[in-house]
């Protein structure tokens, strides 16, 4: 079955530097998203794209995050200077016209 | 605004025994309800949502409008029902179809 893979697994950057995170969502999917799950709290939406342009966006998504399709199959979220509060499990997500999402399995950021 | 609210961080019960996890919704439409199953190590799964009316690995769950309530029900708990279980809520405006998460409650299901 397809599914949603994501890289790094973790991945560890010191504070302002940029990261970006991969996700390769299934392959015949329209709908793109992140979330985000800080240590012990609960997930959290950042960012909805179809179309190759953001759908929706919470206000955890402002100028420091972006997104991007640069390709056909990958789909990526940038952090321009992390902060310490960025630290969190990362998890993106795709779907097709039904309802279900599909998660990836998520990449850890850590900043130090 | 859209809000879930899972009021048991932590659950546990005997294999065998009902369980019941709840969940309670804010929500000023029509939402859509949806659980969601992190086994350990693994990614998360939808388990079921409310129109579909079905029961997966029986668990069932209906949504109770005048409570603003999707409570999950299992009537006979197995150890492999052991995960982290999350409510999710999708309102119909938004044009993302965003979902929003309540806290998680992590079930314990002892032999």
């Amino acid at each position: 079955e397809p599914e949603v893979t994501q890289t790094p697994s973790h991945q560890v950057t010191q504070m302002g530097q940029e990261v970006i995170l991969r996700c390769v969502p299934i392959s015949n999917h329209l709908y793109f998203y992140w979330y985000r799950q800080i240590l012990g709290q609960k997930v959290e939406f950042l960012v909805s794209f179809y179309n190759n342009e953001i759908s929706e966006k919470s206000e955890i998504f402002d100028d420091q995050f972006s997104v991007e399709r640069p390709d056909g199959s990958n789909f990526t979220l940038k952090i321009r200077s992390t902060k310490l509060e960025d630290s969190a499990m990362y998890f993106c997500a795709s779907r097709t016209d039904n309802y279900e999402q599909y998660f990836g399995p998520g990449t850890r950021l850590t900043v130090t | 605004a859209q809000r879930v609210t899972q009021p048991e961080k932590l659950l546990s019960v005997f294999k065998g025994a009902p369980v019941e996890l709840k969940c309670n919704y804010s929500y000023s439409g029509s939402p859509e309800l949806f659980w969601y199953v992190q086994y350990s190590r693994q990614r998360l799964q939808l388990l079921l949502r409310h129109i579909s009316r079905e029961s997966i690995k029986g668990f069932t769950a209906d949504l109770n409008k005048g409570e603003t309530s999707f409570h999950l029900k299992k009537p006979f708990a197995q150890e492999e029902d052991s995960a982290m279980y999350y409510c999710a809520l999708k309102g119909a405006e938004t044009s993302g179809s965003r979902l929003t998460f309540g806290e998680g409650t992590q079930l314990t299901v002892n032999p």
